[in-house]
C-alpha cells in the first residue's frame, strides 16, 4: 500500500536557521508530488509541485524541494526561515499510473520560528 | 488510520443521480473542510465549517450542497453533476483555535461521473 511518511512531527527553529523537512514515501511507479502548507486559522495551500522535469522544483516564500527517487524522497528545504513560515507542513503523493484521484498525505510536520 | 473517516472510498454516478458523501470525525475537532482535487492540479478549498456553520463557500457550483448536522460528521451532497466534478474528494478536520489548527484528513472518496 502506498503510504507517505514525515518523520518530523514538530520543529523549533530561531529566525535565520535553515530548514529541511523530510518526506518519504511508498511506491515504486512514478508519482507527482507535493508540499501544502497550513497557516494557523488558514486552510491548505500549495507550496511546491513536482510531476516531471528537473528533480530540483522551487515554490513560493523561497521554499525548494528536492526529489531523490533512489531514495523514494521529497525533502523541503529553506535557507533562511521567517518568523511568518511558523505553520504545519504536509508531503503528498499521488501516484501517476492510477490518475489524479488517488492522493496520500504525511501526517504533517509543525514548524514553529522563534523570533 | 487518522481519525478521519469518509465513505464511500469509491463511487461511480451518472450525470443524473444524486448522491451524497460522508466524512466522520470523532477527534473532538470544531472545524471541518471538503477539498477538491483533479488532475494535475493542487487541491482546492470547497467548504468550512466552524462550529457547524458555513464560514467558507469557494465559489462552488449549486450541484454541490453540503450538510453538517453535528460537529462530527459532514456531508457533501451530489446532484446533477458533470465528467469534469469527476475527482478526488478529501474531508478533513481540525480544531480551530488551538496553536496550528492541524489538519487530519480521510482518505477519501474517488468519484466518477459518467
Amino acid at each position: 500500500a502506498q503510504s507517505v511518511s514525515q518523520h518530523n512531527h514538530h520543529v523549533i527553529l530561531s529566525e535565520a536557521a535553515s530548514l529541511e523537512l523530510g518526506c518519504n514515501y511508498s511506491y515504486g511507479g512514478t508519482v507527482n508530488l507535493f508540499w501544502y502548507v497550513q497557516y494557523p486559522g488558514q486552510h491548505l495551500q500549495l507550496l511546491l509541485k513536482y510531476f516531471s522535469g528537473d528533480p530540483l522544483v522551487k515554490g513560493i516564500k523561497g521554499f525548494e524541494a528536492e526529489f531523490i527517487k533512489s531514495k523514494f524522497s521529497f525533502n523541503l528545504r529553506k535557507p533562511s526561515v521567517q518568523w511568518s513560515d511558523t505553520a504545519e507542513y504536509f508531503c503528498a503523493v499521488n501516484a501517476q499510473q492510477t490518475g489524479a484521484n488517488n492522493l496520500f498525505f504525511g501526517t504533517g510536520t509543525r514548524l514553529t520560528v522563534i523570533p | 488510520e487518522t481519525g478521519v473517516t469518509q465513505t464511500p472510498r469509491h463511487l461511480v454516478m451518472g450525470m443524473t443521480n444524486k448522491k451524497s458523501l460522508k466524512c466522520e470525525q470523532h477527534l473532538g475537532h470544531n472545524a471541518m473542510y471538503w477539498y477538491k482535487q483533479s488532475a494535475k492540479k493542487p487541491l482546492e478549498l470547497m467548504f468550512v465549517y466552524n462550529f457547524k456553520e458555513q464560514t467558507e463557500n469557494n465559489s462552488v457550483p449549486s450541484r454541490f450542497s453540503p450538510e453538517c448536522p453535528n460537529s462530527s460528521h459532514l456531508f457533501l451532497h451530489l446532484h446533477t453533476l458533470q465528467p469534469e466534478d469527476s475527482a478526488l474528494y478529501l474531508c478533513a478536520s481540525s480544531q480551530e483555535g488551538t496553536d496550528g489548527n492541524k489538519a487530519f484528513f480521510g482518505q477519501g472518496t474517488r468519484l466518477t461521473v459518467v
